[in-house]
């Protein structure tokens, strides 16, 4: 079963306009990640923060952690067309485990 | 420096025969995971390998198994296939058990007739 759930499940916006996409889990978390998928294709990593952290920035990225309501959210500013793919959250419970548990994506589309 | 590597990337199978996927991780990465997709249950983890052993196991029957060889390189047997087997199957690598950035192969997408 998921650990993650992402909301919204679709995204479809504006070329230039700000995408933000949310992530919630169940359980306590060592490191909480976020990936990229171009359809049907292998899975990028974009991001990780540990569970100390609050908030990760990398280039047009922005991440933010709350434990205590065990939520994430992706933010991408000033988006491209390029960007537009499939975006999934990943938590791993334990330090040194590749046992990552995904949750169900959010397809984001972005409009020229 | 290469990326992680899958093959095949494309089959076709009939219920209940059997299928071998490869994957050759990126060069000095030892630590290996399997996950598979579908639309339906989404990525879910298979195995995970570190220096020829197995470290982690999903929840898969044991229709389901891997191995990894000395020079890192892993393959998954899927036994007596069902069409619920259909799916892209994902390989990943990472330099160590203890990194949490894993590297995606492209995957071999299965389908079960």
């Amino acid at each position: 079963s998921q650990q993650g759930e992402e909301d919204p499940q679709a995204l479809s916006i504006q070329e230039g306009e700000n995408a933000t996409m949310n992530c919630s889990y169940k359980t306590s978390i060592n490191n909480l990640q976020w990936y990229r998928q171009n359809s049907g294709r292998g899975l990028v990593h974009l991001i990780l923060i540990r569970s100390n952290e609050r908030e990760k920035h990398s280039g047009r990225l922005r991440v933010t952690l709350d434990t205590s309501k065990k939520s994430s959210s992706l933010l991408i500013t000033a988006s491209r067309a390029a960007d537009t793919a499939s975006y999934f959250c990943a938590t791993d419970r334990f330090q040194g485990a590749q046992k990552l548990v995904f949750g169900q994506g959010t397809r984001l589309t972005i409009n020229p | 420096k290469a990326g992680v590597t899958q093959t095949p990337r494309y089959l076709i199978k009939t219920r209940g025969q059997q299928v071998t996927l490869s994957c050759s991780p990126i060069s000095g990465h030892r630590s290996v995971s399997w996950y598979q997709q579908t639309p339906g249950q989404g990525l879910q983890f298979l195995f995970e390998y570190f220096s020829e052993t197995q470290r982690n196991k999903g929840n898969f029957p044991g229709r389901f198994s891997g191995r990894q060889f000395s020079n890192s390189r892993s393959e998954m047997n899927v036994s007596t296939l069902e069409l619920g087997d259909s799916a892209l199957y994902l390989c990943a690598s990472s330099s160590g058990p203890n990194t949490g950035e894993l590297f995606f192969g492209e995957g071999s997408r299965l389908t079960v007739l």
